[in-house]
């Protein structure tokens, strides 16, 4: 295990509505990355926080956003859900900010929407 | 743009036997290349890493191979176990550009073992 937990663990929702996910990151690391996987693909980079400002962010639409605590944990939300944010939702906590290649993984939320 | 991608998208192996699963890059700038394994309802698990002035590393069981004249990348696991079987991802990260800070994953290939 990762010491990386995500909440919740499923979610369905309907188009139009709002969501947010969790993450706590693993103890001593200041860097949170989210990653959307939709079925069959590889994770797409939604963002980056360090020190609880967004540090990067992959091509996707402002109605996704984040937040980073204090204490490092994150958040994402999703606006104006479309059915294609359907898919598995992964945190990756790291230590350094931007150049942390040794990300490690929370199990994921899956977010279906309808 | 940028893409990491894999050659073969299954992989059936017998228990003992050598596995090798293939990744293709095209961003010549990435600085370290990952390959992470994600078993059924789990996230991804890092397992090794290579920089891009290596050609070769190994770990347990594991051996990463890093070709760079014809940008290619391939994973070795040493006498395959039930256990292995999963979904083995490459990815790539680097430290300028538009992949700055980002892992950059490929489709996948699923490997499957046999007892």
């Amino acid at each position: 295990e990762t010491g990386v937990t995500q909440s919740p663990t499923h979610l369905i929702k309907t188009r139009g509505q709002q969501v947010t996910l969790r993450c706590s990151s693993q103890s001593g690391h200041n860097t949170v990355s989210w990653y959307q996987q939709a079925l069959g693909q590889g994770p797409q980079f939604i963002f980056q926080y360090y020190r609880e400002e967004e540090n990067g962010r992959g091509n996707f639409p402002p109605r996704f956003s984040g937040l980073q605590f204090p204490n490092y944990s994150s958040e994402l939300n999703v606006n104006a859900l479309e059915l294609d944010d359907s898919a598995l939702y992964l945190c990756a906590s790291s230590l350094g900010g931007a150049l942390t290649y040794e990300q490690y993984f929370g199990p994921g939320t899956r977010l279906t929407v309808t | 743009g940028e893409s990491v991608g894999l050659h073969l998208p299954t992989l059936s192996v017998q228990e003992g036997d050598n596995s090798i699963i293939n990744c293709a890059y095209s961003n010549s700038a990435s600085d370290y290349f990952i390959w992470y394994k994600q078993e059924s309802g789990k996230g991804p698990q890092f397992i090794i890493d290579i920089r891009s002035n290596m050609d070769k590393r190994q770990g347990q069981r594991v051996t990463v191979l890093l070709n760079k004249t014809v940008k290619h990348l391939s994973l070795q696991i040493a006498a395959t176990q039930p256990g292995d079987s999963a979904v083995y991802f490459c990815a790539e990260i680097s430290a300028g550009g538009t992949s700055y800070g980002k892992l950059t994953f490929g489709q996948g290939t699923i490997l499957t073992v046999h007892p």
